[in-house]
């Protein structure tokens, strides 16, 4: 079975500490995996797509990774603003032309100032 | 640019109500659309999705349906709600080829009494 699972859970950071969110993922065949920012009460935003092992994309102080076994979520000097839960995603190719996805239970990220 | 949008924005509603909840796109044709709900600090649980008008695939048994009477529509109903029904529900769309990633409303936080 498909499986998308994310850690840690909750993170604290200090204004200006860097980390990574991990995302581990159990997908034959992967088809994307994606990246989207949830703030409380509002629809999640979309982030990132990556596709194959190797593939790095950036957004300002974002940097999601990927290899064949999970993705990292890069955070480079945050702000408070980047504060929010992050979701990572998966499409195996058994979603066929449905586009459905698996998603990870989140990772709550608290930058304090 | 394409918008999706959701309403009502929140609902209280007894147990025993019906229930409606509406979503549209625009800016789009043909979009695969998505149901999702998102219980308290919990990733997202897909409910149902459409590839077309008419067509409805559920994902999980349940007290609710779902209806696609326009391209660009999609409806979340039930007859009778439970207490279990609350939760804040997501409606998401996506291209259905190339990327296939989602994207997603403001989303409707229902509160079954």
């Amino acid at each position: 079975e498909d499986q998308v699972t994310q850690s840690p859970e909750a993170l604290r950071l200090q204004e200006g500490e860097s980390s990574s969110l991990n995302c581990s993922y159990t997908v034959s065949g992967l088809r994307g995996l994606f990246w989207y920012r949830q703030d409380p009460g509002k629809g999640p935003e979309f982030l990132f797509t990556l596709y194959s092992a190797g593939e790095e994309k950036e957004k300002e102080r974002l940097k999601a990774t990927l290899t064949k076994k999970e993705s990292f979520l890069h955070i480079t000097a945050p702000k408070p603003e980047d504060s929010a839960t992050y979701l990572c995603a998966v499409r195996g190719p058994r979603s066929g032309n449905t586009g459905k996805l698996i998603f990870g239970q989140g990772t709550t990220l608290q930058v304090k100032p | 640019s394409q918008t999706i949008h959701q309403w009502p924005a929140t609902l209280v509603q007894p147990v025993g109500s019906p229930l409606s909840l509406e979503c549209t796109v625009e800016g789009t044709s043909n979009p695969n659309l998505y149901w999702y709900r998102q219980a308290a600090g919990r990733g997202l649980q897909l409910l149902f999705y459409s590839v077309g008008i008419g067509q409805i695939s559920s994902e999980v048994p349940q007290n609710l349906s779902a209806s696609r009477p326009q391209d660009r529509q999609f409806i979340l109903s039930s007859k009778k709600l439970l207490l279990s029904d609350s939760g804040f529900y997501l409606c998401a769309w996506g291209a259905g080829h190339g990327s296939y990633e989602q994207y997603f409303g403001p989303g409707t936080r229902l509160t079954v009494t």
